[in-house]
Protein backbone atom coordinates (compact mmCIF):
# COMPACT_ATOMS: atom_id res chain seq x y z
CA UNK A 1 0.00 0.00 0.00
CA UNK A 2 0.83 3.55 -0.71
CA UNK A 3 2.58 5.15 2.32
CA UNK A 4 0.34 8.54 1.15
CA UNK A 5 -2.44 9.76 0.64
CA UNK A 6 -3.56 12.57 -1.63
CA UNK A 7 -6.64 14.30 -3.04
CA UNK A 8 -8.27 12.39 -6.03
CA UNK A 9 -8.77 15.51 -8.10
CA UNK A 10 -7.91 19.55 -8.18
CA UNK A 11 -8.88 22.02 -10.74
CA UNK A 12 -6.46 25.28 -11.40
CA UNK A 13 -7.09 27.88 -13.33
CA UNK A 14 -4.27 28.77 -15.45
CA UNK A 15 -1.82 31.20 -14.77
CA UNK A 16 -2.25 30.73 -10.81
CA UNK A 17 -0.49 28.89 -8.60
CA UNK A 18 -1.35 25.74 -8.25
CA UNK A 19 -0.92 24.05 -4.38
CA UNK A 20 -1.25 20.39 -4.02
CA UNK A 21 -0.93 18.53 -0.84
CA UNK A 22 0.28 14.47 -0.04
CA UNK A 23 -0.25 13.07 3.76
CA UNK A 24 2.41 11.31 5.01
CA UNK A 25 1.93 10.83 8.41
CA UNK A 26 3.62 7.30 8.86
CA UNK A 27 7.12 8.63 6.94
CA UNK A 28 10.43 7.29 8.77
CA UNK A 29 13.41 9.94 9.44
CA UNK A 30 15.63 8.67 6.56
CA UNK A 31 12.39 8.38 3.36
CA UNK A 32 12.31 11.48 1.35
CA UNK A 33 9.67 12.95 -0.36
CA UNK A 34 9.55 12.50 -4.21
CA UNK A 35 6.85 14.05 -6.45
CA UNK A 36 6.39 13.12 -10.14
CA UNK A 37 3.84 13.55 -12.53
CA UNK A 38 1.99 11.79 -15.84
CA UNK A 39 0.95 13.54 -18.37
CA UNK A 40 -1.75 11.87 -20.87
CA UNK A 41 -0.41 8.60 -22.49
CA UNK A 42 3.72 9.50 -21.24
CA UNK A 43 5.67 7.89 -18.63
CA UNK A 44 6.08 9.41 -15.39
CA UNK A 45 8.25 12.48 -15.13
CA UNK A 46 10.33 13.51 -12.17
CA UNK A 47 9.53 17.30 -10.76
CA UNK A 48 11.46 17.39 -7.07
CA UNK A 49 12.13 15.79 -3.90
CA UNK A 50 12.99 16.85 -0.18
CA UNK A 51 14.23 15.42 2.93
CA UNK A 52 13.47 18.08 5.60
CA UNK A 53 14.32 21.61 4.12
CA UNK A 54 12.33 23.45 1.75
CA UNK A 55 13.29 22.64 -2.32
CA UNK A 56 12.92 24.85 -5.50
CA UNK A 57 13.35 24.00 -9.12
CA UNK A 58 12.71 25.30 -12.32
CA UNK A 59 9.38 23.16 -12.26
CA UNK A 60 8.11 23.47 -8.72
CA UNK A 61 8.48 24.40 -5.33
CA UNK A 62 8.42 21.74 -2.29
CA UNK A 63 7.23 23.10 0.87
CA UNK A 64 7.60 20.27 3.75
CA UNK A 65 6.45 20.71 6.95
CA UNK A 66 8.42 20.56 9.97
CA UNK A 67 6.80 17.53 11.82
CA UNK A 68 7.39 15.92 8.04
CA UNK A 69 4.13 14.58 8.43
CA UNK A 70 2.71 16.37 5.31
CA UNK A 71 4.01 18.12 1.99
CA UNK A 72 2.66 20.67 -0.54
CA UNK A 73 3.92 21.08 -4.24
CA UNK A 74 3.68 24.19 -5.85
CA UNK A 75 3.03 24.61 -9.95
CA UNK A 76 3.77 28.93 -9.43
CA UNK A 77 2.34 29.69 -12.76
CA UNK A 78 0.29 26.58 -13.96
CA UNK A 79 -0.16 25.77 -17.42
CA UNK A 80 -2.56 24.07 -19.57
CA UNK A 81 0.73 21.78 -20.24
CA UNK A 82 0.54 20.92 -16.27
CA UNK A 83 -2.43 19.01 -16.80
CA UNK A 84 -1.76 15.70 -15.28
CA UNK A 85 -1.44 13.44 -12.59
CA UNK A 86 0.54 14.23 -10.13
CA UNK A 87 2.01 11.39 -7.51
CA UNK A 88 3.76 12.24 -4.14
CA UNK A 89 5.88 9.23 -3.11
CA UNK A 90 8.22 8.75 0.11
CA UNK A 91 11.10 6.50 0.00
CA UNK A 92 14.48 5.50 1.66
CA UNK A 93 18.01 4.46 0.43
CA UNK A 94 16.43 0.53 0.58
CA UNK A 95 13.74 0.59 -1.23
CA UNK A 96 15.32 3.21 -4.02
CA UNK A 97 13.80 2.40 -7.48
CA UNK A 98 11.11 0.48 -5.87
CA UNK A 99 8.46 3.80 -6.13
CA UNK A 100 4.81 2.87 -4.70
CA UNK A 101 3.36 5.48 -6.77
CA UNK A 102 -0.49 5.34 -5.67
CA UNK A 103 -3.34 6.76 -7.36
CA UNK A 104 -2.10 10.33 -7.36
CA UNK A 105 -4.25 14.11 -7.99
CA UNK A 106 -5.64 14.10 -10.83
CA UNK A 107 -4.67 17.54 -11.56
CA UNK A 108 -6.97 19.54 -15.12
CA UNK A 109 -5.67 23.41 -15.78
CA UNK A 110 -8.54 25.43 -16.90
CA UNK A 111 -8.21 28.62 -19.32
CA UNK B 1 19.46 14.76 -25.17
CA UNK B 2 17.93 11.13 -26.09
CA UNK B 3 15.44 9.66 -23.13
CA UNK B 4 14.44 6.28 -22.54
CA UNK B 5 12.72 4.44 -25.12
CA UNK B 6 10.68 1.69 -25.58
CA UNK B 7 9.60 -0.87 -28.25
CA UNK B 8 7.13 -1.63 -29.51
CA UNK B 9 4.75 1.36 -28.46
CA UNK B 10 1.95 -0.81 -28.98
CA UNK B 11 1.49 -5.27 -28.92
CA UNK B 12 -0.87 -7.10 -29.11
CA UNK B 13 -1.05 -10.68 -28.75
CA UNK B 14 -3.79 -13.55 -28.45
CA UNK B 15 -3.63 -15.49 -25.14
CA UNK B 16 -0.90 -18.34 -24.83
CA UNK B 17 1.44 -16.50 -26.97
CA UNK B 18 5.32 -15.04 -26.18
CA UNK B 19 6.12 -11.69 -25.84
CA UNK B 20 9.40 -9.35 -25.43
CA UNK B 21 9.15 -5.76 -24.93
CA UNK B 22 12.42 -4.41 -25.25
CA UNK B 23 14.06 -0.98 -23.33
CA UNK B 24 16.86 1.40 -24.31
CA UNK B 25 18.18 3.14 -21.48
CA UNK B 26 19.49 6.85 -21.17
CA UNK B 27 23.07 6.28 -22.05
CA UNK B 28 25.53 6.21 -18.63
CA UNK B 29 22.54 5.10 -16.90
CA UNK B 30 23.83 2.32 -14.77
CA UNK B 31 20.35 1.53 -12.91
CA UNK B 32 17.42 0.30 -15.19
CA UNK B 33 13.82 -0.34 -13.99
CA UNK B 34 10.29 -2.39 -15.60
CA UNK B 35 7.22 -0.89 -13.65
CA UNK B 36 3.66 -2.26 -15.05
CA UNK B 37 0.72 0.13 -15.21
CA UNK B 38 -2.64 -1.24 -15.19
CA UNK B 39 -5.43 1.32 -15.97
CA UNK B 40 -6.34 3.92 -14.11
CA UNK B 41 -3.91 3.15 -11.55
CA UNK B 42 -0.19 3.73 -10.93
CA UNK B 43 2.84 2.00 -11.90
CA UNK B 44 3.93 -0.85 -9.79
CA UNK B 45 7.40 -2.10 -9.86
CA UNK B 46 8.63 -5.04 -11.45
CA UNK B 47 12.52 -5.48 -11.41
CA UNK B 48 15.77 -3.52 -10.90
CA UNK B 49 18.90 -3.85 -12.48
CA UNK B 50 21.71 -2.41 -11.26
CA UNK B 51 24.50 -3.03 -14.35
CA UNK B 52 23.78 -6.80 -15.93
CA UNK B 53 22.19 -8.38 -13.07
CA UNK B 54 18.76 -8.38 -11.43
CA UNK B 55 19.56 -6.07 -8.06
CA UNK B 56 15.49 -7.18 -7.31
CA UNK B 57 13.02 -8.95 -9.34
CA UNK B 58 10.34 -9.06 -6.07
CA UNK B 59 7.87 -7.35 -8.19
CA UNK B 60 7.90 -10.11 -11.01
CA UNK B 61 3.97 -11.48 -11.12
CA UNK B 62 4.87 -14.77 -11.57
CA UNK B 63 7.55 -17.41 -13.75
CA UNK B 64 5.87 -16.21 -16.54
CA UNK B 65 7.82 -13.02 -16.17
CA UNK B 66 11.36 -12.54 -16.82
CA UNK B 67 14.34 -9.87 -17.80
CA UNK B 68 17.32 -9.71 -18.74
CA UNK B 69 19.60 -6.52 -19.31
CA UNK B 70 22.99 -8.97 -20.86
CA UNK B 71 25.51 -6.04 -21.31
CA UNK B 72 24.23 -3.87 -19.01
CA UNK B 73 22.47 -1.54 -21.55
CA UNK B 74 19.08 -2.81 -23.16
CA UNK B 75 16.63 -4.93 -21.34
CA UNK B 76 14.29 -6.98 -22.39
CA UNK B 77 11.35 -7.77 -20.35
CA UNK B 78 9.55 -11.08 -22.03
CA UNK B 79 6.65 -12.74 -21.01
CA UNK B 80 5.69 -16.09 -21.74
CA UNK B 81 2.11 -18.11 -21.89
CA UNK B 82 0.68 -14.52 -22.27
CA UNK B 83 -3.02 -14.20 -20.61
CA UNK B 84 -5.48 -11.56 -20.62
CA UNK B 85 -4.19 -10.03 -16.94
CA UNK B 86 -1.55 -9.36 -18.62
CA UNK B 87 -2.81 -6.57 -20.71
CA UNK B 88 -1.36 -2.91 -19.15
CA UNK B 89 1.27 -0.43 -19.95
CA UNK B 90 4.73 -2.12 -19.31
CA UNK B 91 7.16 0.96 -18.45
CA UNK B 92 10.98 1.52 -17.72
CA UNK B 93 13.01 3.47 -16.60
CA UNK B 94 16.60 4.46 -16.10
CA UNK B 95 18.74 6.51 -13.07
CA UNK B 96 22.42 6.97 -13.18
CA UNK B 97 22.51 5.25 -9.93
CA UNK B 98 20.73 3.96 -6.92
CA UNK B 99 20.81 6.61 -4.90
CA UNK B 100 18.43 9.56 -3.36
CA UNK B 101 19.25 12.15 -5.70
CA UNK B 102 19.69 10.39 -9.12
CA UNK B 103 15.94 10.36 -10.27
CA UNK B 104 14.44 7.61 -12.30
CA UNK B 105 13.67 8.91 -16.06
CA UNK B 106 10.79 6.74 -17.49
CA UNK B 107 10.20 5.96 -21.39
CA UNK B 108 6.06 6.27 -22.70
CA UNK B 109 5.59 2.76 -22.16
CA UNK B 110 4.77 -0.09 -24.44
CA UNK B 111 1.00 -1.02 -24.50
CA UNK B 112 0.42 -4.54 -24.22
CA UNK B 113 -3.29 -5.68 -24.76
CA UNK B 114 -3.90 -9.59 -25.18
CA UNK B 115 -6.87 -10.69 -26.85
Amino acid sequence: DAKTTQPTSMDCAEGRAANLPCNHSTISGNEYVYWYRQIHSQGPQYIIHGLKNNETNEMASLIITEDRKSSTLILPHATLRDTAVYYCIVSDSDSWGKLQFGAGTQVVVTP
Amino acid sequence: GAGVSQTPSNKVTEKGKYVELRCDPISGHTALYWYRQSLGQGPEFLIYFQGTGAADDSGLPNDRFFAVRPEGSVSTLKIQRTERGDSAVYLCASSLGRWMASPLHFGNGTRLTVT
